[in-house]
């Protein structure tokens, strides 16, 4: 079953926003193995945070990610306007099908 | 560049067979899975199953085994994903993206999505 997102949130420029992301005892309560991804309109989903909260390299450090229990969280602080986009969460589930997605939110800056 | 760029778009027809490929270019083609991932409109994304493309071994998300296989060529750094029997709740856009393991884990490089439409 996938992961349980906000549809959407908002925010003005500098304002920061958090994105839930609600799982199972089976998946993001289990393992670190969370991570985050931001899908501009028309664009490729890009890597965004990794295991919880790590950042790839190039990635603004306005993106920090957390989990507690069974929901993690992706905080955008600072928001800008090229942060308007879909973000989706995904976490390991080390089952016969190993990840999940979650049901994504899309963020606007007002 | 590290990029994997996919196939055209497809309509297909109820009962009928889709394929889809993925070519990777600017990093080491066999040393990391690809998976493939589909969304329909409105729905979440949906993990299909893996690939790796050093050995060719597979797994498959249990709701598509029996109607999906992947595929790769390596000469040409290219993924491939087939599936068949098509009905219209296959209707989505499908992604291949590259997993970063064994550094982490996470999709570190997708494709730009391809839209298959199954429409009578």
């Amino acid at each position: 079953s996938a992961l349980t997102q906000p549809p959407s949130v908002s925010g003005s420029p500098g304002q920061s926003v958090t994105i839930s992301c609600t799982g199972t005892s089976s998946d993001i309560g289990t393992f670190n193995r969370v991570a985050w991804y931001q899908r501009p309109p028309g664009a490729a989903p890009k890597l965004m945070i990794y295991e919880v909260s790590n950042r790839p390299s190039g990635v603004p450090d306005r993106f920090s990610g957390s989990k507690s229990g069974n929901t993690a969280s992706l905080t955008i602080s600072g928001l800008q306007a090229e942060d308007e986009a879909d973000y989706f969460c995904t976490s390991y589930t080390g089952n016969s099908t190993p990840y999940v997605f979650g049901t994504g939110t899309k963020v606007t800056v007002l | 560049q590290v990029q994997l760029v996919q196939s055209g778009a497809e309509v297909k027809k109820p009962g009928a067979s889709v394929k889809v490929s993925c070519k990777a270019s600017g990093y080491t083609f066999t040393s990391y899975d690809i998976n493939w991932v589909r969304q329909a409109t409105g729905q979440a994304l949906e993990w299909l199953g893996w690939m790796n493309p050093d050995s060719g071994n597979t797994g498959y998300a249990q709701e598509f085994q029996g109607r999906v296989t992947m595929t790769r060529n390596t000469s040409i750094r290219t993924a491939y994903m087939e599936l068949t029997s098509l009905t219209s709740e296959d209707t989505a856009v499908y992604y291949c993206a590259k997993i970063a393991i064994p550094v982490f884990d996470g999709f570190d490089v997708w494709g730009q999505g391809t839209m298959v439409t199954v429409s009578s």
